[in-house]
């Protein structure tokens, strides 16, 4: 299994709503991310975690809240978000933690991505 | 601060063409450098992955090569087809962490 997985696609939610995007990946890898992109910009880093713990916090807004339950599972929990919140959140994961050098340990793998809308 | 740099931002040709995409980074202390390859409202795609030693690699009709010290990658695709049509990203990772930074993409459409 290669692939990244997220749910759900697509995303509508209004702005006092509580809900959570969900990342899946059974290739072992250590590291996993998530990246919010707006309509033709590039994806920008919100959060990483290696061995399930919070590296990396790209001073994102309390109301993105990650977590990562085990090693194959990325959740980011959304409550009273923003209409400017709307975009295509993107979740990926690497075979090693942030700073191994080996290429095949830190290529990142993405998912497809959920279309999220806030109303 | 790492600014990564894609020229052209968007680029049109005929069926068969062989063509190039650039990027540009400010920093030349990079890990590695990632070409990605995105369609509409999708995810990324890995296409190739170029360790800062390396100087290209190579996947079928695509060759991405590195000039480290001149801040300098070329993504070339030989004998392009309307299929190729996406944005390329290119993105560098800086030092030793994770925190790759993207370039902002090239929109390549290839006419049949």
């Amino acid at each position: 299994d290669t692939e990244v997985t997220q749910t759900p696609k697509h995303l509508v939610m209004g702005m006092t709503n509580k809900k959570s995007l969900k990342c899946e990946q059974h290739m072992g890898h250590r590291a996993m991310y998530w990246y919010k992109q707006k309509a033709k910009k590039p994806p920008e880093l919100m959060f990483v975690y290696s061995y399930e713990k919070l590296s990396i916090n790209e001073s994102v807004p309390s109301r993105f809240s990650p977590e990562c339950p085990n090693s194959s599972l990325l959740n980011l929990h959304l409550h009273a978000l923003q209409p400017e919140d709307s975009a295509l959140y993107l979740c990926a994961s690497s075979r090693g933690p942030p700073g191994q050098y080996l290429t095949k340990e830190n290529e990142q793998y993405f998912g497809p991505g959920t279309r999220l809308t806030v109303t | 601060k790492q600014e990564v740099t894609q020229i052209p931002a968007a680029l049109s040709v005929p069926e068969g063409e062989n063509l190039v995409l650039n990027c540009s980074f400010t920093d030349s202390a990079i890990y590695n450098l990632q070409w990605f390859r995105q369609d509409p409202g999708k995810g990324l795609t890995s296409l190739l992955l170029i360790q800062s030693s390396q100087r290209e690699q190579t996947s079928g009709r695509l060759n991405a090569s590195l000039d480290k010290s001149s801040g300098r990658s070329t993504l070339y695709i030989a004998a392009s087809q309307p299929g190729d049509s996406a944005t390329y990203l290119c993105a560098v990772r800086p030092g030793g962490n994770n925190d790759m930074r993207f370039g902002a993409g090239t929109r390549l459409t290839v006419k049949p």
